[in-house]
Parts: C-alpha cells; structure tokens; sequence
C-alpha cells in the first residue's frame, strides 16, 4: 500500500545537468501533479495531467516537461538545471477529476549548483 | 491573479487549548477548501475538506466555511504539542477540476 512514490528522494546537480524526477501512484487515480515547495512560497504548481495522455501547465512551468507515461506514472524533467531550480519537489495525485482532496508523495530535494 | 492568504504566524497555544487558524481566498468561484498539515522536512497531509458553507467536524478537527466572506478556518480543539506543524489552506481554482492554490501557510506550536 505505497500510495504515492517518489524517486529519488534526494539529488544535487550541477547547472546545465539534466534529470528526471519520477513518480508512481498505485491507487488507480486519474489525475497527477508536480508541484515545487520554495521557503515562504507555498505549493506551486508547475505541471498537472487531468488524465492518461493528457497534460497542463501550472503555475510556474517555465524549466520544466512532463510525460505521463501511463496511468500510474507521471515524470518530471529539467532539461538545463539552474541553481534557481532548487526546491522541494512533490508529486501528488487525485482519483477524479472534479473537487477531490490531493495525495502527496514524500518529496524530492534538489540541490542545483 | 487568484490568490490564498493565511497568517504565517507562528500562532503559539498552550496545550489544551483550541487553536484558530484562519484562511481567506479571492475567487469567488471556489468550490472546494482543504486543510493540510504538513511537518517540518515531511509531505502535506490531509486533514479536512469541506464544500459546503458552514461547520465541519471531524474527531478534534473542525473545518468553518463562509462563502459569502470568502473565508475558511481550522479550529483544532484540545490541542496537543503534536499538533505542532505548518498548516496549508488549499483552494480549487477552476470549475470541477482539483487545480489548487495553497497558501504559505500558519505555523502552529502547541506548548506543554
């Protein structure tokens, strides 16, 4: 009974690397979200997906892609890493769509130097 | 822009007392409210959601919604110092979908 899983749970990379964060969810929910968690900032969401095959930029998308792979996966990608990347990242996810409470995962921390 | 405000305290209570957390939004089209607790270096968990104007109890949790002052809040009654943690006002941002804005946040401290 994982819930939401995701890996790594701790990176640090260098400016101009690239990296995938990933996330799975094994409760059949429909709709996945990443957001990113800044000191004095709150939850902000970069990338969501409504469905399989479907996704949507957030709040603040600019550095990132996506891919929902399938139903259960949804990554995360920065092609070109820059140090104001650093951040908390969460993965979360919803059963339907339509006013449902969102389960998170336990975080990703990325150091960008 | 649509927004989520809370005070970022921290609201400091002793223990035993209720703690009154507050959270104000500005789309007046929001239809659902959460409250999350998140502790320090961990993940938001959930605690509450409420639709509906008016209270909502659950265990020691009472979610307040009034729509028409675009106001939600969290009492926690007989608060105990593991209730200290960051709690995070959650408010949908678009027709039936789960898009949420998050607030920063009120930092709780119960003391013993």
């Amino acid at each position: 009974n994982a819930g939401v899983t995701q890996t790594p749970k701790f990176q640090v990379l260098k400016t101009g690397q690239s990296m995938t964060l990933q996330c799975a969810q094994d409760m059949n929910h429909n709709s996945m979200y990443w957001y990113r968690q800044d000191p004095g900032m709150g939850l902000r969401l970069i990338y969501y997906s409504a469905s399989e095959g479907t996704t949507d930029k957030g709040e603040v998308p600019n550095g990132y892609n996506v891919s929902r792979l399938n139903k259960r996966e949804f990554s995360l990608r920065l092609e070109s890493a820059a140090p104001s990347q650093t951040s908390v990242y969460f993965c979360a996810s919803t059963p339907l769509s339509g006013n449902q409470p969102q389960h998170f995962g336990d975080g990703t921390r990325l150091s960008i130097l | 822009q649509k927004e989520v405000e809370q005070n970022s305290g921290p609201l400091s209570v002793p223990e035993g007392a209720i703690a009154s957390l507050n959270c104000t939004y500005s789309d007046r089209g929001s239809q659902s409210f959460f409250w999350y607790r998140q502790y320090s270096g961990k993940s938001p968990e959930l605690i509450m959601f409420i639709y509906s104007n008016g209270d909502k109890e659950d265990g020691r949790f009472t979610a307040q919604l009034n729509k028409a002052s675009q106001y939600v809040s969290l009492l926690i009654r007989d608060s105990q110092p593991s209730d200290s943690a960051t709690y995070l006002c959650a408010v949908n941002v678009e027709y039936n979908t789960d898009k949420l804005i998050f607030g920063t946040g009120t930092r709780l401290q119960v003391f013993p």
